[in-house]
């Protein structure tokens, strides 16, 4: 299987701070790789698609890159909003496999 | 508009069987691939398994906690997916999502969420 190493777990932030999670993979997964955003409560949320492509609805200032086994998901400005946990997930092979999450916290 | 619902969640005890609805709506459930996640309270995103289509070729896939004890099918005439869960243990205690999936970026994604079932195992 997969396995996704996401860092870091925790993360205090403040309102227009720059924000970066990294998501590593076990092996390669060329760009087959999704971010989800995650608030208490509620299902997830997709966020990003093929590591780097913006879902339909997202603000821009949410970015991606990446492609193999090193991946990151960017919030340019964090907003209020912004406050989750966010997970990748690998959708490159079966068992799909998610990272063990990254929780976003007001600093 | 996209609906899942599940149902059918509750509290069993170790050893015991359940089975979860998911009910879809708005999309045309025959042509979608569907899967389940779960998530323990305060605990990240586990992947249960995936069903394609009847018409696609190739199996049922599965995570490695659940596998054999799992099942995961699907009604089309009901417009209804099911997990099936046997010999429940305690680490299966979770919410569980069901999903549709869509095709994003040349990958099958579950795009589409529904609010989730708790099942409780405990003795």
């Amino acid at each position: 299987d997969i396995q996704l190493t996401q860092s870091p777990p925790f993360l205090s932030a403040s309102v227009g701070d720059r924000v970066t999670i990294t998501c590593r993979a076990s092996q390669g997964i060329s760009t087959n790789l999704v971010w989800w955003q995650q608030k208490p409560g509620k299902a997830p949320n997709l966020l990003m698609y093929a590591a780097s492509t913006l879902q339909t609805g997202v603000p821009a200032r949410f970015s991606g890159s990446g492609s193999g086994t090193e991946f990151t998901l960017t919030i340019s400005s964090l907003q209020p909003e912004d406050f989750a946990t966010y997970y990748c997930q690998q959708v490159d092979g079966y068992p799909r496999t998610f990272g063990q999450g990254t929780k976003v916290d007001i600093k | 508009e996209v609906q899942l619902m599940e149902s059918g969640g509750g509290l069993v005890k170790p050893g015991e069987s359940l089975t979860l609805s998911c009910a879809a709506s708005g999309f045309n459930f025959k042509n979608a691939w569907m899967s389940w996640v779960r998530q323990a309270s305060g605990k990240g995103l586990e992947w249960v398994g995936r069903i394609k289509t009847v018409s696609d070729v190739g199996p049922t896939d599965y995570g490695a906690p659940v596998k054999g004890r799992f099942t995961v099918s699907r009604d089309d005439s009901k417009n209804t997916l099911y997990l099936e869960m046997n010999s429940l243990k305690v680490e299966d205690t979770a919410v569980y999502f069901c999903a549709t999936e869509v095709e994003l970026g040349g990958r099958s994604v579950p795009l589409y969420w529904g609010q989730g079932a708790l099942v409780t195992v405990s003795s």
